[in-house]
């Protein structure tokens, strides 16, 4: 069984670009997780989705949003790219409280 | 809040040492326990995991249980070996707030195995 995928795997944009990141889950895991990693840190939760709702934010600003389709894949948009929003952004598919990850998109902001 | 605590990396050990990562965490209710492990250049692959006290997750050689007194969730391996060599993460996924169900993770601990 395929695990998440994520697209693209790496990305290089400027300061106050807009940017997009794609994720599909998991066959039949209906709840995506987005999680951002800063270099030499643990994963830090950015939102859940489920069912196409909104679950679940953490502490990032409005710049950051998120949707999900009705096939379960996710999107998540970050605006007005920050050198600091530069990090590892990983997606995550639910099934039982457990999560399972993608390879993730190493977002480089210049 | 709920919160990890992991050892602090980096760690490096000998081919066929014995390991053990600590982890402790604070938390409300009764949370469930994950070991994560990163190889260089790639996301996280779920190791083990534990969902109620006394439960004893285990894989690859690999154990932790979830001891509800200590709140603690200590990775353990008798044996390692050098394609061991990642960065671990411990995590809780706490109660459902909202519909949500977060992970928290730990800081991460570097091990490096050498031959």
């Amino acid at each position: 069984d395929a695990g998440v995928t994520q697209s693209p795997t790496h990305l290089i944009k400027t300061r106050g670009q807009h940017v997009t990141l794609r994720c599909s889950p998991i066959s039949g895991h209906k709840s995506v997780s987005w999680y951002q990693q800063v270099l030499g840190q643990g994963p830090q939760f950015i939102f859940q989705y489920y069912e196409k709702e909104e679950r679940g934010r953490g502490n990032f600003p409005d710049r950051f949003s998120a949707r999900q389709f009705p096939n379960y894949s996710s999107e998540l948009n970050v605006n007005a790219l920050l050198l600091g929003d530069s990090a590892l952004y990983l997606c995550a598919s639910s099934y039982q409280e457990t999560q399972y990850f993608g390879p993730g998109t190493r977002l480089l902001v210049l | 809040g709920n919160s990890v605590t992991q050892m602090e990396g980096p760690v490096t050990l000998s081919e066929e040492a014995f390991l053990t990562i600590n982890c402790t965490y604070t938390a409300t209710g009764y949370p469930s326990l994950f070991w994560y492990v990163q190889y260089p250049g790639e996301g996280l692959q779920l190791l083990l995991k534990a969902t109620k006290a006394d439960d004893k997750g285990s894989n690859k050689g690999f154990e932790a249980t979830y001891r509800k007194e200590t709140t603690s969730f200590h990775l353990e391996k008798g044996s390692v070996q050098v394609s061991d060599s990642a960065v671990y993460f411990c995590a809780l996924s706490g109660a459902i707030i909202q519909g949500a169900q977060k992970l928290v993770f730990g800081q991460g601990t570097r091990l490096t195995i050498n031959p």
